[in-house]
């Protein structure tokens, strides 16, 4: 069965430094997302992409986060200048047209020190 | 209006027991309703889902109850298993919009 694959699968970096979390979505499908879940909580929408735009964002989703697809297969997201705040796992999930399921990675765990 | 609330937060049932988790929407717009199962260090995986033209629906030893009057729904495992011992969100969604989950149940299993 087809997968979506992140990587890496746990990221440590210091605060204000840039991190690219890295996702290759199942291939047939259209609309990407990415989501993060702090330990313990829910899991809470960043943003969705379709055509190559984003489509919706979250009030988390600020100047500091960008998303990308730059060669049609992998899906990025960028944090520019990390906080302390931004220690989460952060999971990346692709559906197919019409209200379909969501799969979702296995996650990228990102630590801000 | 974007909110799910679900409850409990965490369960304790016996091995062969049912496990029973609701769920609470607001958003009268949603009209896909999935739950899905997460392990420890895994992502959400979905195990179900139901959209409001039925009541029910049934896929092995899982169940989804549906109230589209009261806007409620629910998940039942029969005869639960210590496999099944894992975090549960449900979730909403209407067409083509994003995926709003709920705060998730911790169910354990006990033997």
């Amino acid at each position: 069965e087809p997968e979506v694959t992140q990587t890496p699968s746990h990221q440590v970096t210091q605060m204000g430094q840039e991190v690219i979390l890295r996702c290759v979505p199942i291939s047939n499908h259209l609309y990407f997302y990415w989501y993060r879940q702090i330990l313990g909580q829910k899991v809470e929408f960043l943003v969705s992409f379709y055509n190559n735009e984003i489509s919706e964002k979250s009030e988390i989703f600020d100047d500091q986060f960008s998303v990308e697809r730059p060669d049609g297969s992998n899906f990025t997201l960028k944090i520019r200048s990390t906080k302390l705040e931004d220690s989460a796992m952060y999971f990346c999930a692709g559906r197919d047209r019409g209200p379909s399921p969501l799969h979702f990675g296995n996650g990228t765990r990102l630590t801000v020190t | 209006q974007q909110q799910v609330k679900q409850s409990p937060q965490s369960l304790i049932v016996q091995k062969g027991g049912i496990s029973i988790i609701n769920c609470a929407y607001e958003n009268t717009a949603f009209d896909y309703f999935p739950w899905y199962q997460q392990f420890p260090g895994k992502g959400p995986a979905l195990l179900i889902a139901i959209r409001p033209d039925v009541s029910e629906k049934k896929e092995g030893r899982f169940t989804i109850s549906f109230n589209k009057s009261a806007k409620q729904f629910s998940l039942h495992i029969m005869d639960s298993q210590p496999g099944d011992s894992a975090t549960y969100f449900c979730a909403a969604t209407g067409t083509a919009s994003k995926l709003t989950f709920g705060t998730g149940t911790r169910l354990q299993v006990t033997l």
